[in-house]
């Protein structure tokens, strides 16, 4: 089955710098790769998602990078902001099928300091 | 816009007792999945449902049983509760469709087992 591998597991920044976290998955089948925040106790919410027929994605301060060949994707924030301390789970799935169950990172601790 | 309902939102229960979540995807979604969480990991899917069948199983108990109904809302049942089933319980619905990847989280269920 796939295995998503997430790094690093805390990040701290100082507000206004950029952030990135990094993962890699294992199922070459793999084709739809969206990243979630989730605050403590909250449900997990989608803030970009990637297809595998793209190679970058960005939404304002936001940006997702993938490469197909490496299996390997990324998350970019710039311009951070205390509001965005949370934890940052990528996943993987093949969308298009029922077998479409999102397979997590193990997450990252991001903090902001103002 | 309608979103993923969840309920109970909170359940405390005892070793060995059962439990029932509940799960009201958004409308004309098809799938449904459920995922636990416990404290400080990632989501692991339990189990989906496609159109009212069973689509995918992941690491659910055997104590563990699910369906989803005519009406499209899913129940997660739980026997012989133990400690260690302690998490959040999350519901998320999808629909399979052309440009359908995305899975929308409800709220969570959050059982607690003493």
């Amino acid at each position: 089955g796939e295995n998503v591998e997430q790094h690093p597991s805390t990040l701290s920044v100082q507000e206004g710098d950029s952030a990135v976290i990094k993962c890699t998955y294992s199922d070459s089948a793999s084709n739809y790769f969206p990243w979630y925040k989730q605050e403590l106790g909250k449900r997990p919410q989608l803030i970009i998602d990637i297809r595998s027929n793209v190679g970058e994605k960005k939404d304002q301060r936001i940006a997702v990078t993938l490469n197909k060949t490496a299996k390997h994707f990324s998350l970019h924030i710039t311009e951070t902001q205390p509001e965005d301390s949370a934890v940052y789970f990528c996943a993987a799935s093949i969308s298009g099928t029922s077998y479409g169950k999102l397979t997590f990172g193990q997450g990252t601790i991001l903090t902001v300091h103002p | 816009a309608a979103g993923v309902i969840q309920s109970p939102r909170h359940l405390i229960k005892e070793k060995r007792e059962t439990a029932t979540l509940k799960c009201y995807p958004i409308p004309r979604h098809d799938t449904v999945y459920w995922y636990q969480q416990g404290p400080g990991q990632d989501p692991q899917f339990l189990i989906s449902f496609y159109e009212k069948m069973q689509s995918d199983k992941g690491s659910i108990p055997d104590r563990f049983s699910a369906q989803q109904f005519s009406d499209y809302h899913s129940e997660l049942n739980m026997s012989s509760l133990e400690l260690g089933d302690s998490a959040l319980y999350f519901c998320a619905s999808s629909f399979s469709g052309l440009g359908g990847d995305e899975q929308f989280f409800g709220p969570g269920t959050r059982l607690t087992v003493l």
